[in-house]
């Protein structure tokens, strides 16, 4: 079982709001964790977003819109990226990233569609 | 401005070696942790591992342990990864990335260098 997961795709329209998750792998407390989201628009690097550990423990990039913001669900094991008001611009690939065991590890990422 | 500009696309032929650079700019440089982050076509990101330029400590993920080499000349304010004997599988682009420490998460990306192998 992978130590991220993030579902491959959400659908989103402009206005609306979406929210990505990314799910922690059993015995991995998301409580304990801080949790890193980065953009990455098609044939551009990744982009940091925003760190979430908790409502007093987390940090937006510079310049990141407060659209932008993080959570989480504890009863899930998941962090969730918010986007709220959506724009075309929003259409990108997201990717969830955490410290485990000694190393980094990046989920699958999310394709969000905006339609 | 923080800026990490890494050298460009290199195509190379199967079993050759070649060595990506990344210039960072606008921070001092050697305080900060450098991680190469590989991404193959169409996949999402995989963490490679991290150096540190002070002293070119490299710490190296478990999945790519042995397969690549980091270092880093802190004079250049620059960061090295190394590819030996190439596959077709290593195809593909390679960005390096600053952390703020060795566990605090990525917060600028260099640019990305493609690397495309032919047999």
């Amino acid at each position: 079982q992978a130590v991220l997961t993030q579902p491959s795709s959400v659908p989103g329209s402009p206005g609306a709001s979406a929210r990505l998750t990314c799910t922690l792998r059993s015995g991995i407390d998301v409580g304990k964790s801080m949790i890193y989201w980065y953009q990455q628009k098609s044939g551009s690097p990744p982009q940091y977003l925003l760190r979430y550990k908790s409502d007093s423990d987390n940090q937006q990039g510079s310049g990141v819109p407060s659209r932008f913001s993080g959570s989480k669900l504890a009863s899930a094991n998941a962090g969730i990226l918010v986007i709220s008001g959506l724009q075309s611009d929003d259409e990108a690939d997201y990717y969830c990233m955490i410290w485990h065991d000694g190393t980094w590890v990046f989920g699958g990422g999310t394709r969000l569609t905006v339609l | 401005e923080v800026r990490l500009v890494q050298s460009g696309a290199e195509l190379r032929k199967a079993g050759e070696s070649l060595k990506i650079s990344c210039e960072g700019s606008g921070y001092t440089f050697y305080t900060y942790w450098v991680a190469w982050v590989r991404q193959m076509p169409g996949k999402g990101l995989e963490w490679m591992g991290i150096v540190f330029p002070g002293d070119a400590d490299p710490k190296y993920s478990p999945s790519f342990q042995g397969q690549v080499t980091f270092s880093a000349d802190k004079s250049r304010n620059t960061v090295y990864l190394e590819l030996n004997n190439l596959k077709a599988s290593d195809s593909a682009m390679y960005y390096c990335a600053r952390h703020r420490g060795i566990t605090w998460g990525i917060d600028h990306w260099g640019q990305g260098t493609l690397v495309t192998v032919f047999s």
